[in-house]
């Protein structure tokens, strides 16, 4: 099955700075996507930025990219020019593309304080 | 306006209640997802709809019972259920089934239930 690890619960970062949030997953598949989102206090939870697996160039979303490993199974957020809004829970996910049954699986998630 | 309206925002019951959780989605979507979120734990899938069909059911106990009218509604029954239950109740929508890859799940602001 697969499995999706978020080692820092929580992070913290000054405005304007950068920082980076780890995922890492396990699968014995190939092809598969990868995903982060953010929830922040309302509560809903918001797609942030996605990557295809079979793609090698890292995904980019405005201030938000990702450091996609394939082989290190390692799938990290780097949040540039960190702003106030961005506090938030983020969570990594993963979806198979292959089978006939297709879920999300999400990590824990890491909660990201930003302080002025 | 975020596509994906939960009622109620929060609930309160009895063990020995019967309750029921509302979401309705506007984005003309064909697959409606039930996550529960608890406290430092993954996401966890609960119900999967299809076209109004049920086509996913996580080993969810009886005392959730889901039901999905149309392609716009979606339901979470509640009955006798344990004070373990408390969590946060998600619903999502996408295109189809396949949404999860090929594009994001909407989700909702949730309901706060707390069993007591």
């Amino acid at each position: 099955a697969q499995t999706v690890t978020q080692s820092q619960p929580e992070m913290s970062v000054q405005e304007a700075e950068t920082v980076t949030l780890s995922c890492t997953y396990d699968t014995s598949e190939s092809d598969y996507y990868l995903f982060w989102y953010k929830q922040p206090p309302s509560r809903q939870m918001i797609l942030v930025i996605r990557q295809e697996a079979y793609k090698q160039q890292n995904a980019t979303e405005n201030r938000f990219s990702v450091n996609f490993q394939k082989a290190a199974k390692s799938f990290s957020l780097k949040i540039s020019d960190s702003q106030l809004g961005d506090a938030a829970m983020y969570f990594c996910a993963y979806v198979s593309r292959q089978g006939g049954s297709e879920k999300l699986v999400f990590g824990k998630g890491t909660k990201l304080t930003v302080n002025p | 306006e975020t596509g994906v309206t939960q009622t109620p925002r929060h609930l309160v019951m009895g063990m020995t209640n019967k309750k029921s959780l509302k979401c309705e989605q506007h984005l003309g979507h064909n697959a409606m997802y039930w996550y529960k979120q608890s406290a430092k734990k993954p996401l966890e899938l609960m119900f999967v709809y299809s076209l109004e069909e049920r086509v996913e059911n996580n080993s969810v106990p009886s005392r959730f019972s889901p039901e999905c009218p149309n392609s716009s509604h979606l339901f979470l029954h509640l009955h006798t259920l344990q004070p373990e239950d408390s969590a946060l109740y998600l619903c999502a929508s996408s295109q189809d089934r396949s949404g999860a890859r090929d594009s994001p799940l909407h989700f909702g602001n949730g309901t706060r239930l707390t069993v007591t």
